[in-house]
């Protein structure tokens, strides 16, 4: 089946610093989503991007569908941005699920 | 807030013991999906309903069952459990078969 890989697995940014996530996948995905996991364990959607780019803030997101990754970049980094991002992808490869990577923790420090 | 609702928020309970979780899904969303995290596992898609219908089952173990009523309200029911199906579920909905889901907060469910 499809593999999501997320990298670095883990990041340590001072606040203020800028950082840039990754997300490959190895096979061609319907949709793309990235989510920021708090402390407290809540899923939080940052963007729906099966492709294109899109900003939010501090926060923008490019997905490049044909080369198969996505990147999430976090300016100015606040030590509220700390928990674990995730991307998502939609696979129909023997039938329709939705596959997460393994995350990025990040810890940003005051 | 998502607008995704799930009771209870806890819940601890022993082996061998059936329970059940629900989800009420957001306004006007017709897709019902559940995951399971836990830590050995990261975030695993259990099955998805559509308008009441079954549309998709990911690694969702024959102990485990879904469905999703008339008011789109969904519960997922975990019997004979064991100590390793203790992790956070979580459901989330979308307003179509397919696209960006909005997760709810969760249930934590503890088997002792």
């Amino acid at each position: 089946g499809i593999q999501v890989e997320q990298s670095p697995p883990d990041l340590i940014l001072q606040e203020g610093a800028n950082s840039t996530l990754r997300c490959n996948f190895s096979d061609s995905v319907n949709n793309l989503q990235w989510f920021h996991q708090n402390p407290w364990g809540q899923l939080i959607n940052l963007f729906y991007i099966p492709s294109g780019t899109k900003q939010n803030g501090r926060l923008s997101a490019t997905t490049v569908a044909t080369e198969r990754y996505s990147l999430l970049y976090i300016s100015s980094s606040q030590t509220t941005d700390s928990g674990v991002y995730f991307c998502a992808v939609d696979s129909y490869t023997g039938g329709f699920k939705t596959i997460f990577g393994a995350g990025t923790r990040l810890f940003v420090k005051a | 807030d998502s607008g995704v609702t799930q009771t209870p928020k806890h819940l601890i309970t022993a082996t061998g013991q059936r329970v059940t979780l629900r989800c009420s899904p957001r306004s006007g969303d017709l897709s019902v999906y559940w995951y399971q995290q836990s830590l050995d596992q990261g975030l695993q898609f259990l099955i998805q309903y559509y308008n009441g219908e079954e549309r998709a089952k990911g690694n969702i173990l024959e102990r485990f069952s879904a469905q999703q009523f008339p008011d789109l309200h969904s519960e997922l029911n975990l019997s004979s459990l064991e100590l390793g199906d203790s992790a956070l579920y979580f459901c989330a909905s979308s307003v179509g078969k397919q696209g960006e889901q909005y997760f709810g907060p969760g249930t934590r469910l503890t088997v002792t």
